[in-house]
């Protein structure tokens, strides 16, 4: 069983469309996060939920909506996607004060 | 979180220990050393994590310095599998995020 599991793994979409990325942990853990990776290589925290409740939320555009309907799940829904926004959408979950995180195998968005 | 400076890339040959460095002389007292690995294309991996003692699990062992102001994560006998960049971390317990920099990149040569 895939610990962190991401879908799609890949997306393409064109520009102005509206997408959405699926995360799901059978982990146990608290907390779950989204990472954003660009093609310059470099991770950035984007939002942090911890049982359902936005912990963190680091300056990303309004376009981007997390949503934790449980403590297991954490989805992405983007809105009126733009070339910007292409990058890998890394998920993780884990406890708060545990031993690391786990991350999920990306999701590769292409905007277009 | 502390901020860690990392050398940028260095090689390694398969069989021998890699020695991976870390500064992190602004890091307070509560803040554990986190470090995850890279591979191309996957998402990170933690490997090991630390607060004072050194610590060793099945991946890697980890040395810190008494003062804490240093660490080295030490991957016994390289294999080519280890290429990857390598991300050290200082996270405060109750700090609910991690913050990657740039990292090494160890490429482990044949």
């Amino acid at each position: 069983d895939t610990a962190v599991s991401q879908t799609p793994k890949y997306l393409v979409t064109q520009m102005g469309n509206d997408k959405s990325i699926k995360c799901e942990q059978n982990l146990g853990h608290d907390t779950m996060y989204w990472y954003k990776q660009d093609s310059k290589k470099f991770l950035k925290i984007m939002f942090s939920y911890n049982n359902k409740e936005l912990i963190i939320n680091e300056t990303v555009p309004n376009r981007f909506s997390p949503k934790s309907p449980d403590k297991a799940h954490l989805n992405l829904h983007i809105n009126s996607l733009e070339l910007g926004d292409s990058a890998v959408y890394f998920c993780a979950s884990s406890q708060v004060e545990g031993n690391g995180y786990t991350f999920g195998s990306g999701t590769r968005l292409t905007v277009v | 979180d502390a901020k860690t400076t990392q050398p940028p890339s260095m090689d390694c040959a398969e069989g021998r220990a890699a020695n991976l460095p870390c500064n992190h002389s602004t890091i307070s007292g509560n803040e554990y050393v986190y470090w995850y690995r890279q591979i191309h294309s996957q998402g990170p991996q933690y490997i090991i994590h630390g607060l004072k003692n050194n610590e060793t699990n099945e991946m890697a062992s980890l040395i810190i310095t008494e003062d804490r102001k240093s660490s080295t994560l030490i991957l016994p006998h390289a294999t080519l599998r280890d290429t990857a960049v390598y991300y050290c971390i200082g996270r405060g317990g109750s700090n609910y995020k991690l913050t990657f920099g740039k990292g090494t990149l160890l490429t482990v040569n044949p």
